[in-house]
């Protein structure tokens, strides 16, 4: 069965900074990795995806994320946060073919100015 | 375009009461998929409809919890004889394309409190 860990349950980040969350997943095959983003108020919207080939992949609002095989993680980062990148983030794994995705905890961002 | 609609965003309930949690699929989409995330707990799929149709319950608890996707109107997850456990939030997805993960749109979510 496919999980996905967020050991991270809240970070507090300052205005400029970067940021690193992470992700590891347990999945037997290949996986199909996914991060989104939760604003207050708002639907998760998808930041970005991997399903093959370069293990650095680029999303919206200037995130990016890698694929690391051999420590079954798939961390996202941004170099310099903004205030409006306070939100919970969720990492999501499904298989190819299949429309059912399973989630992490989420990780809630909070930006200081 | 609108979004995928959802509502009540926030809804109370007492012990033995019933939940009645509704989704409006994007304009154009035919599958819907309703996931649920409990406290401190990523989101967990519970089922899968295209239009008058399960496709996939297998998420779904098997006693008090059903759902339809009619062909006029939203979604409706339905919670019968609520419980303290319900207590979560259900988020609903829509897509034009069936099984394919990455073409899912999610609503904001209906937090659901039973008392």
């Amino acid at each position: 069965a496919q999980s996905v860990t967020q050991p991270d349950i809240h970070i507090t980040v300052s205005e400029g900074a970067s940021l690193e969350l992470r992700c590891n997943y347990s999945y037997g095959a290949t996986p199909y990795l996914f991060w989104y983003v939760q604003s207050p108020g708002q639907g998760l919207q998808l930041l970005l995806k991997y399903f093959s080939g370069d293990t650095l992949v680029q999303g919206i609002k200037g995130f990016e994320a890698e694929f690391k095989r051999s420590q079954s993680s798939f961390n996202l980062r941004k170099p310099s946060v903004h205030w409006s990148d306070a939100a919970e983030y969720f990492c999501a794994v499904g298989a190819q073919g299949d429309y059912k995705l399973s989630f992490g905890a989420g990780t809630t961002v909070t930006v200081r100015a | 375009n609108a979004g995928v609609m959802q509502n009540p965003r926030h809804l109370v309930r007492r012990r033995g009461q019933e939940a009645r949690l509704r989704c409006s699929p994007m304009k154009g989409h035919s599958h819907v998929y309703w996931y649920r995330q409990l406290p401190e707990e990523g989101l967990k799929f519970m089922v899968y409809l295209q239009k008058e149709n399960i496709i996939d319950e297998s998420g779904m608890p098997k006693e008090r919890f059903s759902a339809e996707f009619p062909k006029e109107g939203p979604s409706i997850l339905r919670i019968q004889q609520v419980v303290r456990g319900d207590s979560a939030a259900y988020f609903c997805a829509s897509s034009p394309i069936a099984g394919v993960a990455d073409t899912q749109y999610f609503g904001p979510g209906t937090r659901l409190t039973v008392l």
